[in-house]
This record gives structure tokens, sequence and C-alpha cells, in this order.
């Protein structure tokens, strides 16, 4: 069964503090996705990545950073996380090859800044 | 700008059937994608539309109007399993995702 797995469902950071997200995919992906999803928005592309050590924003890229070293995992980082940055976040891959660009989403991290 | 709209939240009886809307203005067209998301769960994919006309698969269906900027998610003999939040994504010229906020769909007994 194809899987995305997310680190951690559930963290608590204290503003300021750096937050490391994970996000492993077993599908041989080349493309991946980092997502926030807030109530009453739709979802919102931070960054993505189409190859290992490749990265592009996406639309709200600011406050966040990201890292593809190794093709399956891709990793967001909150360099100085703030309350505005509360939020449930959502790792996605693809394939993009000729197909219908299909998402596959891993379960999630809600992140809660105090 | 771009814009997808689809209602906020639907009301449905068990073993109905029950059509949302998703109504959308892109900067292009490469295709709409309705996915499934149960309450803290990941969304799974449902369907993907981009020629015109209608796409069935079991109890739901989804239809492409890309003249009219307009799709719709038909579910037929609902169960209680289908109360669920249901996100519409349009693909745009540069290939990328545009989302809707969601249709939280609530089925009662």
């Amino acid at each position: 069964d194809v899987k995305v797995t997310q680190s951690s469902r559930y963290l608590v950071k204290r503003t300021g503090e750096k937050v490391f997200l994970e996000c492993v995919q077993d599908m041989d992906h080349e493309n991946m996705f980092w997502y926030r999803q807030d109530p009453g928005l739709g979802l919102r592309l931070i960054y993505f990545s189409y190859d290992v050590k490749m990265k592009e924003k996406g639309d709200i890229p600011e406050g966040y950073s990201v890292s593809r070293e190794k093709k399956e995992r891709f990793s967001l980082i909150l360099e100085s996380a703030s309350t505005n940055q509360t939020s449930m976040y959502l790792c996605a891959s693809s394939t993009g090859q000729g197909d219908n660009g299909e998402l596959f989403f891993g379960e999630g991290s809600r992140l809660t800044v105090l | 700008g771009q814009n997808i709209d689809q209602p906020t939240e639907m009301t449905a009886t068990e073993g109905a059937i029950v059509q949302i809307n998703c109504t959308y203005q892109t900067s292009g067209f490469n295709g709409l994608f309705w996915y499934q998301q149960h309450a803290g769960e990941a969304p799974t994919f449902l369907s993907y539309n981009v020629l015109d006309g209608l796409e069935e698969k079991g109890r739901f269906s989804s239809f492409l109007s890309r003249s009219k900027g307009y799709s719709y998610l038909l579910l037929k003999e609902l169960q209680m399993k289908d109360s669920a939040s249901y996100l519409c994504a349009v693909r745009d010229s540069n290939y990328q995702l545009i989302w809707g906020a969601g249709t939280k769909l609530i089925i009662k007994p």
C-alpha cells in the first residue's frame, strides 16, 4: 500500500522555537509538496520540489524553508515559529509523469505555537 | 485573481443523492480534481476531469463544463461513511493546483 508518512501528528511549540516537520514517501515519486490547511480556506502551497535538492516557492513561503536531500524525504522548517503558523500541515507527493497528477497525502501534522 | 467556489456545508439523508457544486475562475485549465477528506485524516483522491462530460466511478460521479467553469460531484445511495469534506481543485496553466475551501457534507440517518 502506497504511503506518505509525516513524522509528528501533533506538536506544541513556543514562539521563536525552530520546528522541523518530516515527510517520507515510499512510492519513488519525483514531486513532493508542503501545504497548510486552515479552517475556511483552501489548501495553500508553501513549497514544492520536483527533484532531489530542488525547491520552488509556493504561494506562502514566508517564514518557512525546506530541504530535500533524498528523493523520498521532504522536510519543512520553521526557523522561528510564530503564533500565526499554528495550523495543519499536509505533505503530499505525486509522480507527475504523464499521469493525472493525483496527489497522495500524509495524515497531517497539527502544529500549535504558543 | 484565481478563485474556486463551493458551498461551505451541505446536509443530506442516508440513501439519498447529493450534488456538490464547484465553480472556478483560473488562469488556464489543465484538469479538475475532487478529493475526500474525513475529519482528522488525509485527503484522498476521488476523481479527475479534463474533458467536458460525466465520469462515473461507482456511487460517485463527477461532471465538468469548461465553458461554464463548473463542475459537480454527485454522490448516490449515500452512506454514513460519506460524511466528510469534499475538496475541489483546479490545475491552472502553470500546472499549479488551486484549491477550494471544501464542502462539509453531513449525512443524517
